[in-house]
């Protein structure tokens, strides 16, 4: 069973940059058994999906906030990881790892984080 | 974008009763369509993908059904734990939008 843990800074000042680790246990990225996403969740909102990466950097970004995220992938130290360029008040959220088995969508996953709340303010 | 509309907010039920739940969209998602369960303060759960297809280990008291713009959500017997609130995700176009959630509560 693959577990997800999030880690990070839970408070980022505005027009900064957002920066997430995920670390995968009981599963190797290497692998290329999974797809690797990020997703959020607004503050007593709904859902919001981020985009996922594969084994080989290739990702897969949600076309709202493309021209400010990046994904990376560690296969040495089994961790993914997101960047998220010049924040403001509306990216304060809870920041979801996640991931789905390749023989599911890529955009639906099945093993999740804990989820990380990451606030922005000065 | 897509827009993903559920109704109702919020469903009063009874242990023991039935739960009919809609997601709609504001255009075709072929059965590119997936519901996710979150109970508060935990991580949502994949319940089902592609409209009708059941995550693993997901009670077979959980079915979707639904293709193009209208898609259901079934709980044929609620249980205790399957109060909660219920998403629904459209992976057919590319940002991947949920719907804003319908709540299960305890009537």
């Amino acid at each position: 069973q693959v577990q997800l843990q999030e880690s990070g800074p839970g408070l980022v000042k505005p027009l900064q940059t957002l920066s997430l680790t995920c670390t995968v246990s009981g599963g190797s990225i290497s692998s290329g058994g999974y797809y690797w996403s990020w997703i959020r969740q607004h503050p007593g909102k709904g859902l919001e999906w981020i985009g996922y990466i594969y084994h080989t950097g290739t990702t897969y970004y949600n076309p709202t906030l493309k021209s400010r995220v990046t994904m990376s992938v560690d296969t040495s130290t089994n961790q993914f990881s997101l960047n998220l360029s010049s924040v403001t008040a509306a990216d304060t959220a809870v920041y979801y790892c996640a991931c789905s088995i390749v023989t599911l969508p890529a955009a639906t996953p099945n093993f999740w984080g804990q989820g990380t709340l990451v606030t922005v303010s000065s | 974008e897509i827009v993903l509309t559920q109704s109702p907010g919020t469903l009063s039920l009874s242990p023991g009763e039935r739960a009919t739940l809609s997601c709609r969209a504001s255009q075709s998602v072929n059965r590119y369509l997936a519901w996710y369960q979150q109970k508060p303060g935990r991580a949502p759960r994949l319940l089902i993908y592609g409209a009708s297809s059941r995550a693993t280990g997901i009670p077979d008291r959980f079915s979707g059904t639904g293709s193009g713009t209208d898609f259901t959500l079934t709980i044929s017997r609620l249980e205790p734990e399957d109060f909660a609130v219920y998403y629904c995700q459209q992976y057919g176009n590319s940002a991947h939008t949920f719907g804003q959630g319908t709540k299960v509560e305890i009537k």
